[in-house]
């Protein structure tokens, strides 16, 4: 079945460092791929997506491709901020009813 | 304002107790998806309803049941057969008809057994 590997966390980091969470999957087709990003206690925002080979997704300095060949999207930003500090999900799309499966997320800490 | 709402934040139950969980949007949604969220783990797909009256089980629906009479609305019912119903439950909705459609989540209703 598809399945979404997320680097393991937590994952701290320092104002202005660049970040990367790297994000593999497995899935027949060509799914649409997702980064959500959950603050604590709520609910989970979208903050990028792409739905074909070599799409860049890009949100609040967060950019992500659509790389088919190495099954990967991996999320960067060039200069966190400590309001970026969240836990991160990266998701696919399965199916015509596009149900999401998730990675099992990122927690990520941006000290001043 | 447009969006997805879930009650109560905190739900407390007993032991054999059936509870339920509210989630209504007013996006004008086809499709609504209900989530669990275990602590360090992603989100697991429990049931989704891409229709009104019908309704699909998801990866982990034993111990749950849902219904969808309104397009609004599709609460889910934590029922005394499932054993480990302490988690953090989320609601999502989405346009159907193109398959780029983003799902939208609701804030979550965190689920503690007493």
């Amino acid at each position: 079945g598809n399945s979404v590997t997320q680097m393991e966390g937590p994952v701290t980091l320092s104002e202005e460092a660049f970040l990367t969470i790297n994000c593999t999957y497995t899935a027949t087709g060509y799914p649409s791929l997702f980064w959500y990003v959950q603050y604590p206690g709520e609910g989970l925002q979208l903050l990028l997506k792409a739905t074909k080979a070599d799409d860049k997704g890009s949100n609040k300095g967060f950019e992500a491709t659509y790389r088919k060949e190495t099954t990967s999207f991996h999320l960067e930003k060039g200069s966190v901020q400590v309001s970026d500090s969240a836990v991160y999900f990266c998701a696919l799309s399965d199916g015509g009813a596009q149900k999401l499966v998730f990675g099992q997320g990122t927690r990520l800490t941006i000290n001043p | 304002d447009g969006g997805i709402t879930q009650s109560p934040k905190y739900l407390f139950r007993k032991e054999g107790q059936n509870v339920t969980l509210s989630c209504e949007q007013n996006l004008n949604h086809d499709a609504m998806y209900w989530y669990r969220q275990d602590p360090g783990q992603g989100l697991r797909l429990i049931y989704y309803s891409q229709i009104v009256n019908d309704f699909q089980k998801g990866d982990i629906a034993e111990g749950y049941s849902v219904s969808r009479e309104k397009k609004e609305s599709f609460p889910l019912t934590v029922t005394s057969a499932q054993k480990n119903p302490t988690a953090f439950y989320l609601c999502a909705s989405r346009k159907r008809g193109n398959p780029q459609e983003t799902q939208y989540f609701g804030p979550g209703t965190r689920l503690l057994v007493l």
